[in-house]
């Protein structure tokens, strides 16, 4: 089955830590992966994605994320963390190709507090 | 800019009544898509339509309806037979492209639409 799993439900981490998010997908497919970002009561903001090439990819805010085949993770990474990175974060998977409707699968979802 | 508008951003159902939550893009997107949001449960998809006038059931339709007249609205209608509607409500949209190299275009998401139940 096409899963995504997001195995922490709340991170707590200090303002100029570093942080890694971790994402394992199933997927039967060759992925096309996403990591967004939701602020409380907002919509969700793409922070990168992923579909080939170099396994480790840049996004906004500082945010970057590794590709690992062999694991099935796409873990997304900021060396210094902000106290406005605090927010949840949902990593998604879809396919490749998709020939117009692209469903995606969401992950429940990381909660991440940043203490001052 | 370009983005999506959804409206209102909180709403109230009464029992048995039916509402409407309005979503509306200026992206040029063909595709736009509704999904319910629930703490600790990530994003469901409730419906999704990838042209006007088609729209395709998702993994939780059951008490919602919705209509694609227009490429820039897609409403969704919580009916009376949907009965636990408290949720968060968000809307997509993406581009589309022909089948091939990066034809999975990445979903633009609006602000969302809280819905309580009085």
């Amino acid at each position: 089955a096409q899963s995504v799993t997001q195995p922490d439900i709340h991170i707590t981490v200090s303002e100029g830590a570093s942080l890694e998010l971790r994402c394992n997908y199933s997927y039967g497919a060759t992925p096309y992966l996403f990591w967004y970002v939701q602020s409380p009561g907002q919509g969700l903001q793409l922070l990168l994605k992923y579909f080939s090439g170099d396994t480790l990819v840049q996004g906004i805010k500082g945010f970057e994320a590794e590709f690992k085949r062999s694991q099935s993770s796409f873990n997304l990474r900021k060396p210094s963390v902000h106290w406005s990175d605090a927010a949840e974060y949902f990593c998604a998977v879809g396919p490749y190709f998709s020939g117009g409707y692209n469903k995606l699968i969401f992950g429940a979802g990381t909660r991440l507090a940043v203490h001052p | 800019d370009g983005g999506i508008t959804q409206s209102p951003k909180y709403l109230f159902r009464k029992e048995g009544q039916n509402v409407t939550l309005s979503c509306e893009q200026n992206l040029n997107h063909d595709a736009m898509y509704w999904y319910r949001q629930d703490p600790g449960q990530g994003l469901r998809l409730i419906y999704y339509s990838q042209i006007v006038n088609d729209f395709q059931k998702g993994d939780i339709a059951e008490g919602y309806s919705v209509s694609r007249e227009k490429k820039e609205s897609f409403p969704l209608t919580v009916t009376s037979a949907q009965k636990n509607p408290t949720a968060f409500y968000l809307c997509a949209s993406s581009n589309v492209r022909a089948r091939g190299l990066d034809s999975n275009q990445p979903q633009h998401f609006g602000d969302g639409t809280r819905l309580s139940i009085l």
